[in-house]
């Protein structure tokens, strides 16, 4: 069964750092695209990130370039995102998704449960 | 604002089809297939539609999906209380160098 955990979420104050992680089970992981998406709290969906298999290729949203960073180890099965300077916009329930074909990072067909990060003083 | 534009609500009685629309531009669904991912209420997305078109297993025939230019639609026949939900759009943007999603379409099962 494919599962994608993630976790490192918490309180922290504006201009603080975090770094999340995710954990997958139950694929090649090493194969796959991975995605950061993030949801405000009664809110749409927001894409944050992706890489690609083999970490050739990163991309990222506008609101979150030269602060967050994306990262994988295929060793480990995990994907990062360490996150910097946060903003109390950054505020949001953050989901890691697998990409289902090759590079389409707009199609995830596996989703985890998110963690949920807060920026606040 | 969201680059892809979905209606903010939508709503139907059981048995009955609805129809959602995103409408983007050239740089996304103009040139990028569109995915459709469903949310149930505190539950993470599910894909719902890829490649425009294509269910992934497990998805009833209920759900279809077409593009056309620089719009896309998700319909629904058979309307179910299930079916309860918000609905997004995603596309890859070409010139965003990103994924898109739509500002999402909260359907209610009258």
């Amino acid at each position: 069964e494919v599962q994608l955990v993630e976790s490192g979420g918490g309180l922290v104050k504006p201009g603080g750092s975090l770094r999340l992680s995710c954990a997958a089970s139950g694929f090649s992981f090493s194969s796959y695209s991975v995605n950061w998406v993030r949801q405000t709290p009664g809110k749409g969906l927001e894409w944050v990130s992706c890489i690609s298999s083999g970490s050739g290729y990163k991309y990222y949203a506008a609101s979150v370039k030269g602060r967050f960073t994306i990262s994988r180890d295929d060793a480990k099965k995990s994907l990062y995102l360490q996150m910097n300077s946060l903003r109390a916009e950054d505020t949001a329930l953050y989901y890691c998704a697998r990409v289902r074909d090759g590079y389409n990072y707009a199609m995830s067909d596996y989703w985890g449960q998110g963690t949920l990060v807060t920026v606040s003083s | 604002q969201s680059v892809l534009t979905q209606p903010p609500s939508t709503s139907g009685t059981p048995g009955q089809r609805v129809a959602i629309s995103c409408s983007g531009s050239s740089s996304n669904l103009g040139s990028n297939t569109v995915n459709w991912y469903q949310q149930l209420p505190g539950t993470a997305p599910k894909l719902l539609i890829y490649t425009n078109n294509q269910r992934p297993s497990g998805v009833p025939d209920r759900f279809s999906g077409s593009k056309s230019g620089t719009s896309a639609s998700l319909a629904i026949s058979g309307l179910q209380s299930e079916d309860e939900a918000d609905y997004y759009c995603a596309t890859w943007d070409d010139s965003l160098n990103g994924v898109v999603f739509g500002g999402g379409t909260k359907l209610t099962v009258l």
